[in-house]
């Protein structure tokens, strides 16, 4: 089965500084996609960037990118220029087929 | 564009009491429909998907079960709730296999007390 691991509950940021949220996963298959979601105080999923499993280059969204690692079965969200829009919590994710498996969520602080 | 809508927002529903929560999907055909709980501070948890009218696959074995009797309606039920069925439900819709991010409702809240 598959599983996602965050190891940082709780993390802050300075605005307009950078910051990075870990990931790892364990799986078996070579076919996957991987994302990164914000849940903001409204409790509303939002997507932020995704990743196919078969692409080495590293997803890009604005001020949003990843490092994917397959072989380390890494997926870090980079968080450039943060913003205090960006305080909620962070969720890893990954699917295959119809099996999405979330992480614990890292709940972000963006402080004046 | 699409949209995807849940109701009611919030539940306060008695142990014992039955449940009916709704999702609907818009401005898409043959979603793929999925039920997520996400337990106060955790991360998501699946709990039904499906790929089509009548068709239900459920992940965790538990009090509550899925239809779809229409094929952007999605409804999780219990006939029973119990004080862990407490906790926050998200509807969710994928376009097809070529799409594999999924689209989140706003979710209801439900208490059981």
């Amino acid at each position: 089965a598959q599983t996602v691991t965050q190891s940082q509950p709780e993390m802050s940021v300075q605005e307009a500084e950078t910051v990075t949220l870990s990931c790892t996963y364990d799986t078996s298959e070579n076919n996957y996609y991987l994302f990164w979601y914000k849940q903001p105080p409204s409790r509303q999923m939002i997507l932020v960037i995704r990743q196919e499993a078969y692409k080495q280059q590293n997803a890009t969204e604005n001020r949003f990118s990843v490092n994917f690692q397959k072989a380390a079965k890494s997926f870090s969200l980079k968080i450039s220029d943060s913003q205090l829009g960006d305080t909620a919590m962070y969720f890893c994710a990954f699917m295959n087929n119809n099996d999405m498996r979330f992480g614990a969520g890292t709940r972000l602080t963006v402080k004046p | 564009s699409q949209t995807i809508h849940q109701w009611p927002a919030t539940l306060v529903q008695p142990v014992g009491s039955p449940l009916s929560l709704e999702c609907t999907v818009e401005g898409t055909s043959n979603p793929n429909l999925y039920w997520y709980r996400q337990a106060a501070g955790r991360g998501l948890q699946l709990l039904f998907y499906s790929v089509g009218i009548g068709q239900i696959s459920s992940e965790v074995p538990q009090n509550l079960s899925a239809s779809r009797p229409q094929d952007r309606q999605f409804i999780l039920s219990s006939k029973k709730l119990l004080l862990s069925d407490s906790g926050f439900y998200l509807c969710a819709w994928r376009r097809d296999r070529s799409y594999n991010e999924q689209f989140f409702g706003p979710g209801t809240r439900l208490t059981v007390l």
